[in-house]
């Protein structure tokens, strides 16, 4: 079967750097997608990753490993609207995206 | 830009009645277009895959006749739920698949119905 794997929760600082991990299981690869959802909303694009290796936008960036089926999302410079749940998707073989059930970030002060 | 919407953004009706919620993108042209249903505190379920001038693809367990799908032009979608139960209050979301190198998809921000 097909699987994407996130923590459910994480908890960081105001200022400081948190990564969210994602490892996958699917039929085929055809890209790796973070998204991010506020509460009540829809979510928002951030990333995507096609290749292995580091995509910097920001404070936030997204690394790939197609081998390992590994990608991390890191947000550096944490504000208090990064609180949010983040998404990691995978589009397989079939070119269907395949949604992980998200990790919610909490932010503290 | 990348821009969706939704129309309207909540609506409340009478179990039985019927809604429909529309899904346009405003910059760009979607051959293909994606339903998706989030309860709360639940990850994303999507529950049809509309392409323009063509039946939409449901995803198993979701109704058909229950989830009228029509995309009827490059920019828009619609979704009625038909004969609306309290069990169908949800968070309906659609996407818009906008091609190009990563194909994103782009969402729509959302239609928040609650049944009574």
């Amino acid at each position: 079967g097909q699987n994407i794997d996130q923590p459910t929760e994480m908890t960081a600082t105001e200022g400081a750097i948190v990564q969210i991990n994602c490892t996958y299981q699917t039929s085929g690869f055809n890209g790796l997608f973070w998204y991010q959802q506020h509460a009540g909303e829809a979510p928002t694009f951030l990333s995507y990753n096609v290749l292995d290796g580091l995509e910097e936008k920001g404070r936030f960036s997204s690394f790939l490993s197609r081998s390992k089926g590994y990608s991390y999302l890191l947000l550096k410079e944490l504000q208090m609207k990064d609180s949010a749940s983040y998404l990691c998707a995978v589009k397989d073989s079939n070119y269907q995206l395949i949604w992980g059930a998200g990790t919610k970030l909490i932010i503290k002060p | 830009g990348a821009v969706v919407s939704q129309h309207p953004s909540w609506v409340i009706c009478k179990s039985g009645t019927s809604v429909k919620i529309e899904c346009r993108s405003l910059d760009f042209q979607a051959t293909t277009m994606f339903w998706y249903r989030q309860f709360p505190k639940q990850s994303l379920m999507l529950m049809a895959t509309s392409n323009e001038g063509s039946k939409a693809t449901y995803e198993q367990g979701v109704e058909k006749d229950k989830f009228l799908i029509n995309h009827a032009s490059l920019t828009l979608s619609t979704l009625t739920v038909t004969s609306a139960h309290p069990e169908d209050s949800s968070f309906y979301i659609c996407s818009a698949h906008k091609g190009g190198e990563s194909d994103t998809q782009y969402f729509g921000p959302g239609t928040r119905l609650t049944v009574l």
